[in-house]
């Protein structure tokens, strides 16, 4: 239990739908993260935010689209996904920015038909 | 960022020690060396980290050489449980945010 959790654990979407995964850190962090975890490859850093703000997009395709109305909650919306967005996809908080101790959540195993 | 190179895989006996080595050769003087891990299907957990001092902490131990070029991360009595992904990471302190992951050592820990 890392004080990071991750809903839902799975999802299924066509790729018509429109879904959103959930991020809660029960830290008191002031950072947040989501990555990319594709089959066999390494993580990916999609989106940084920072006391509330983005500072990072790593070229992320605009179907991806996060939201972080507070410290402790992040988001990721979800639309019109391609198959090959499949992923886990991993939610992480740190205490500051610059701060390289991450804690990461369970993650959201994503399948895309 | 410094480039670190790991072995892809290693297996090691359970209740020895697993000793994980990692190169970065390019290091700066600024620049930590931060371990992770990520046991399958599960985020990946912060183990330790250091600048050039030997750590230790209740998880593992982390042994820098004095030209800091290399660090080994030693899991005292290892068990099945430890069996995961180790992942190497080089940063400067105060860096921002990005941690690059690469491909890691995968280690198995066997009866």
């Amino acid at each position: 239990e890392t004080g990071v959790t991750q809903t839902p654990r799975h999802l299924v979407m066509g790729m018509t739908n429109k879904k959103s995964l959930k991020c809660e850190q029960h830290l008191g962090h002031n950072a947040m993260y989501w990555y990319k975890q594709s089959a066999k490859k390494p993580l990916e850093l999609m989106f940084v935010y920072n006391f509330k703000e983005q500072t990072e997009n790593n070229s992320v395709p605009s179907r991806f689209s996060p939201e972080c109305p507070n410290s402790s909650h992040l988001f990721l919306h979800l639309h019109t996904l391609q198959p090959e967005d499949s992923a886990l996809y991993l939610c992480a908080s740190s205490q500051d920015p610059g701060v390289n101790e991450q804690f990461f959540g369970p993650g959201t195993r994503l399948t895309v038909l | 960022d410094a480039k670190t190179t790991q072995p892809p895989s290693m297996d090691c006996a359970e209740g020895r020690a697993a000793n994980l080595p990692c190169n970065h050769s390019t290091i700066s003087g600024n620049e930590y060396v931060y371990w992770y891990r990520q046991i399958h299907s599960q985020g990946p957990q912060y183990i330790i980290h250091g600048l050039k001092n030997n750590e230790t902490n209740e998880m593992a131990s982390l042994i820098i050489t004095e030209d800091r070029k290399s660090s080994t991360l030693i899991l005292p009595h290892a068990t099945l449980r430890d069996t995961a992904v180790y992942y190497c990471i080089v940063r400067p302190a105060g860096g921002g945010n990005k941690l690059t992951f690469g491909t890691g050592t995968q280690l198995k820990v066997e009866l």
